[in-house]
């Protein structure tokens, strides 16, 4: 069974719009850690925020926003006011503490913001 | 600080020849994994290493691929012999362990673009 799943496979918007990409995740353990990462066009992963099992505390980092709920095991990312150097794709990913540091990463969506 | 170094960044071979990919990690990272990227499959994990010591190679595809760490700064994975099928970006990517730092995160590095005729 998928441990990260990311339902929406392809998004476009129009610059300035927001956009929430969702992560739903699955793990039994109760110390893990969640991931967000950046795929551009050209090719590299680039990490963009972790988070731990014991923090719930929403994140915002200029204009992208993160939102913990373990209730629903969701993992979203918002990006305001989105700009086409938001185009990319965006991984989710899981790590539990009882299979070390393995990644388990969502399949990816692929985000389009047309100019 | 350097990131993940891989090389090289592009390979065309043709099937049957062997292809050895190389990495580098961020100094002082104590894990260091090879992944595999394509359209169908998505990102794969090949292998992982702990320490230079291989912890799970569940992901290898088969014999034809193999992996070494010799020490704490260099890895390779090697496909002997090639086929089409492998053609795929490949990634390295290091990571601290859990307590050891305040990043827990992988770092990846910019990937092999394989392309096996």
């Amino acid at each position: 069974a998928q441990k990260v799943t990311q339902a929406q496979t392809e998004i476009s918007v129009v610059e300035k719009e927001d956009v929430t990409l969702d992560c739903v995740y699955e793990t039994r353990d109760t110390t893990y850690y969640l991931f967000w990462y950046k795929q551009p066009p050209s090719g590299e992963l680039v990490f963009l925020i972790r988070r731990n099992s014991f923090d719930e505390q929403n994140e915002i980092s200029g204009r992208y926003s993160w939102n913990f709920q373990k209730s629903t095991s969701s993992f979203n990312f918002t990006i305001t006011a989105s700009q086409v150097v938001d185009s990319a794709v965006y991984f989710c990913a899981l790590s539990e503490t009882t299979t070390g540091n393995q990644f388990y990463f969502g399949t990816g969506t692929s985000l389009t913001v047309i100019p | 600080d350097a990131g993940v170094i891989q090389s090289p960044r592009h390979e065309v071979t043709e099937m049957g020849q062997e292809v050895t990919l190389r990495c580098k990690p961020i100094s002082g990272h104590d894990y260091l994994f090879w992944y595999r990227q394509t359209m169908m499959r998505g990102l794969e994990l090949l292998i992982y290493f702990n320490n230079n010591v291989p912890i799970d190679d569940s992901g290898m595809p088969e014999d034809r691929f193999s992996a070494k760490m010799p020490n704490a700064s260099f890895s390779t994975l090697k496909i002997q012999p090639s086929e089409p099928r492998d053609s795929a970006v490949y990634f390295c990517a290091s990571s601290l362990a859990v307590g050891r730092g305040v990043g827990y995160e992988q770092y990846f590095g910019p990937g092999t673009r394989l392309t096996v005729t």
